[in-house]
């Protein structure tokens, strides 16, 4: 059974950095075809992915958002950490990691349940 | 992007269909646009995957098509527990980066 969760903090003050970890069960991320991504949803509004770190190390980002996130991952732990440098009040969002399965479907078959972090001073 | 109706009304016992499209008209060319169903509150939940499949535990009464260019989801028989937001997802390689697209996303309502 393939399982996700989110973590890290509720609440951020503008300019700092966010760093949320994703832990999970039922599958390994060193196994050819593993990908596992970060998505968000400000409060009211729609999903936008963020980011994508695959089983060979390979990782990817939201071209908008390149220069402030970084993903890595650490096997041993079976987690992934999502970095997010200079939060401000707009990054205020539910964040989820979900995986994505090992074929060219683009497809996000797991989710976990959603960490809210809210951006305020 | 990636464009939907932003609301649609139906009644219980109903049908209704929402469309997924593209500012290029041509969103389905080459791809198989995932549908997702989300309640308040509640991480989305497959509801349709590669245009036309349906996970073993989303009733038959839900279906995916493509049509020409837009990308279909019909629910047959509405019912309350319909009522959700709705989102299609595509992606696409481009030099050899991912490109994941959400839809704006459909409120479904049933009254």
């Amino acid at each position: 059974q393939v399982t996700l969760k989110e973590s890290g903090p509720a609440l951020v003050k503008p300019t700092q950095t966010l760093t949320l970890t994703c832990t999970f069960s039922g599958f390994s991320l060193s196994t050819s075809g593993m990908r596992v991504n970060w998505i968000r949803q400000p409060p009211g509004k729609a999903l936008e992915w963020l980011a994508r770190i695959d089983w060979d190390d390979d990782k990817f980002y939201s071209t908008s958002l390149k220069t402030r996130l970084t993903i890595s991952k650490d096997t041993s732990k079976n987690q992934v950490v999502l970095t997010m440098a200079n939060m401000d009040p707009v990054d205020t969002a539910t964040y989820y990691c979900a995986r994505m399965r090992s074929d060219t479907s683009g497809l996000f078959e797991y989710w976990g349940q959603g960490t809210l972090v809210t951006v305020s001073s | 992007v990636v464009t939907q109706e932003p609301s649609l009304t139906v009644s219980p016992g109903g049908t209704v269909t929402l469309t997924c499209g593209s500012s290029t008209g041509v969103v389905t060319s080459g791809q198989r646009p995932h549908w997702f169903q989300q309640k308040p509150g509640q991480a989305p939940v497959l509801v349709v995957y590669d245009s036309s499949d349906r996970p073993s535990e989303i009733p038959a009464r839900v279906s995916g098509s493509n049509s020409g260019n837009v990308a279909t989801l019909t629910i047959n028989r509405v019912e309350a527990g319909d009522e959700a937001d709705y989102y299609c997802q595509v992606w696409d390689i481009i030099s050899g980066h991912p490109y994941v697209v959400f839809s704006g996303g459909t409120k479904l309502t049933v009254v």
